[in-house]
């Protein structure tokens, strides 16, 4: 199975500022032919997930534009560019390049 | 927009078999792979397997043995059956569809507690 692994497991940012997220794969780059198989998701309590980015750097519909992922080979990013309230959460990345299908532990974004 | 929703019981015996819905509003059953995916309060997420309308699966080989996914067209609802429970799937099982790729549609999810 690929692993992934996030850091930190949780940040604390002030309102405004700038929340960054890695996403590490063990094993090979998630990348296959011309694409980068990885998603981002967005957990908020009482919520279902939300898809924010997939193919490493598409945002989903309706993301605000301050949610940005970028990333090539095994080390990607997530970052939201002036954090707001209501982005209090965890986030997760996964990977779909192969079955099973799997997800990093989580990073819990407080303010 | 498509919504989704998890029923079944709350609790499950040990040894017994864990059985869910998903039923899909808002849109057809054949355009997604249905998946359902579980969440161990306090961990991570897992994903079981996805059943495509057709009823065709691809199983988590950690779950492979237990899982039976199956989908219902005529009803826009697939299934999750998870069998000889222990404690340790006691979880928040979701529901969620995707293209084989990402995961673009969720439920809310439903917690499961497997106890005597």
């Amino acid at each position: 199975d690929i692993v992934l692994t996030q850091s930190p497991d949780s940040l604390a940012v002030s309102l405004g500022e700038r929340a960054t997220i890695n996403c590490k794969s063990n094993q090979t780059a998630l990348y296959s032919p011309d694409k980068y198989y990885l998603a981002w998701y967005q957990q908020r309590p009482g919520q279902p997930l939300r898809l924010l980015i997939y193919w490493a750097s598409t945002r989903g519909s309706g993301v605000p534009d301050r949610f940005s992922g970028s990333g090539s080979g095994t080390d990607f990013t997530l970052t939201i560019s002036s954090l707001q309230a209501e982005d209090v959460a965890i986030y997760y990345c996964q990977q779909y390049l192969s079955t099973p299908w799997t997800f990093g532990q989580g990073t819990k974004v407080e303010i | 927009q498509v919504q989704l929703q998890e029923s079944g019981p709350g609790l499950v015996k040990p040894s017994e078999t864990l059985s869910l819905t998903c039923s899909v509003s808002g849109g057809s059953i054949t355009n997604y792979y249905w998946s359902w995916l579980r969440q161990v309060p306090g961990k991570g997420l897992e994903w079981i397997g996805y059943v495509y309308f057709t009823g065709g699966t691809n199983y988590n080989p950690s779950l492979k043995s237990r899982v039976t996914l199956s989908v219902d067209a005529s009803r826009n609802q697939f299934s999750l059956s998870l069998r000889s429970v222990t404690a340790a799937d006691t979880a928040v099982y979701y529901c969620a569809g995707s293209n084989r790729f990402y995961f673009d549609v969720w439920g809310r999810g439903a917690l499961v507690a497997v106890s005597s």
